[in-house]
């Protein structure tokens, strides 16, 4: 099985920089992706990390060290609009490949 | 090109009926997954429809679930005698060959309210 955490709650501020954290355990990692999820709305792809290091995307960047078990999504210049809950998810091939979801991290944005 | 859908968007029903939902994932995506989403919760994984394998059906919470599809088309998830902690939105994913740099695409799910 797999066990994935993240925090439950962040607050930031608009025009801030704000980083989630995500720790894994499981056996056969293999990929991770970060998810954004607005109120009411389905989950929509952020990023994708297989190897070790950042990924930069605009004002979104995730990071993993698969050595441990250890991922983040760093949100730059922040904007109301980025309030959301961002949900960690690793694949893993031992379970068919299956992608498993942690909790979320629901984001409120403050001006 | 179309994305995810799902149907009914809402479904309000009372105790102790079936519900069936479905789901019609992206043309040419093999991998489907069906999950659960509390209010103010996470992802509740129910079930993985991956090519012509047997399904993984670890997540489904109870013999009262069941889920088919049909080659690598349309699903169906069946609620049998629904109870009030069934209400959530019920959300499908489809991917393209689970590989693995590709990433799930959501429908819009199904909000579900037993009354």
């Amino acid at each position: 099985g797999q066990n994935i955490d993240q925090p439950t709650e962040m607050t930031a501020t608009e025009g801030a920089i704000v980083q989630i954290n995500c720790t894994y355990q499981t056996s056969g990692f293999n990929g991770l992706f970060w998810y954004q999820q607005h109120a009411g709305e389905a989950p929509t792809f952020l990023s994708y990390n297989v190897l070790d290091g950042l990924e930069e995307k605009g004002r979104f960047s995730s990071f993993l060290s698969r050595s441990k078990g250890y991922s983040y999504l760093l949100l730059k210049e922040l904007q109301m609009k980025d309030s959301a809950s961002y949900l960690c998810a690793v694949r893993d091939q031992n379970a068919g490949n299956m992608l498993t979801f942690g909790g979320g991290t629901r984001l409120m944005v403050k001006p | 090109g179309a994305g995810v859908s799902q149907s009914p968007s809402n479904k309000v029903t009372e105790k102790g009926k079936d519900v069936e939902l479905r789901c019609d994932p992206i043309s040419g995506h093999t991998a489907l997954y069906w999950y659960r989403q509390r209010l103010g919760q996470g992802l509740e994984f129910l079930i993985y429809f991956q090519g012509n394998s047997a399904p993984d059906k670890s997540g489904l919470p109870s013999d009262r679930f069941s889920a088919e599809r049909t080659g690598e088309s349309v699903s169906t998830l069946t609620i049998q005698r629904t109870q009030q902690e069934d209400s959530a939105v019920y959300l499908c994913a489809s991917s393209y060959r689970d590989r693995e740099d590709q990433p799930q695409h959501f429908g819009d799910g199904t909000r579900l309210s037993i009354l």
